[in-house]
């Protein structure tokens, strides 16, 4: 079975400040890791996601994300925040086996302080 | 512009009644997915479609029924709704490599009363 952890509800952070959302995983044998993001009353967006490869994956908006093996983590990075960046951001991992359904994290509400 | 539809936005249904939620992606997607959004449990897979013609059980498919009659569209049916199925609900597709990314909709927020 599959699993994506974010152990974070709430995100604050100042606008120009670095952020960072965490992501951990449990996947049998190597993932392929996502990240997105949901605007209030919206569907989920796209934004990077992890195949192989080089570890640091860049994405729409600016944003970058981290695959570390080793720590199973997948964390989402920004160097400097806009306040239009507030949302509500979702980790997920699929297994490279058979099956394709993502397993989405519970989400972080991310909050971008002016 | 291409995408996935999802119908209706919003509903409020009486429990015990029946009801559809349609979903249609232009995109020839091959896989097909529905979940549910609820607060603090974040998306949960109900059913899903890897091709048209064929279904599968997801993480909470209990209550909840399918078909894929062809490549475009996703029906899921509330056989005889309860209070807790209130919930947002999201169609996706994706393409056929394990490696793409899943496209939303706009999801429809459903109240059992």
């Amino acid at each position: 079975a599959q699993s994506v952890a974010q152990p974070e509800d709430q995100v604050n952070v100042a606008e120009g400040n670095p952020l960072t959302v965490k992501c951990t995983y449990s996947v049998s044998g190597n993932p392929y890791l996502f990240w997105y993001v949901q605007y209030p009353n919206r569907g989920l967006q796209f934004l990077l996601k992890y195949i192989t490869g080089d570890n640091l994956v860049k994405g729409s908006y600016g944003f970058e994300a981290e695959f570390n093996k080793s720590q199973t983590s997948f964390h989402l990075k920004k160097p400097s925040a806009l306040v239009s960046d507030s949302a509500l951001y979702f980790c997920a991992v699929r297994s490279r086996g058979s099956a394709r359904q993502l397993t989405f994290g519970s989400g972080t509400q991310l909050t971008v302080l002016p | 512009i291409a995408g996935i539809t999802q119908a209706p936005t919003s509903q409020i249904l009486a429990a015990g009644r029946r009801m559809t939620l349609r979903c249609t992606q232009d995109m020839r997607h091959n896989a097909m997915y529905w979940y549910r959004q609820d607060l603090g449990l974040g998306l949960r897979l109900i059913h899903y479609s890897n091709t048209a013609g064929t279904t599968g059980k997801g993480e909470v498919p209990d209550g909840y029924s399918v078909s894929r009659a062809n490549t475009d569209d996703f029906p899921l049916t509330l056989a005889s709704a309860v209070p807790s199925q209130t919930s947002v609900y999201f169609c996706a597709s994706s393409d056929s490599g394990q490696n793409t990314e899943a496209f939303f909709g706009q999801g429809t927020r459903l109240t059992v009363v």
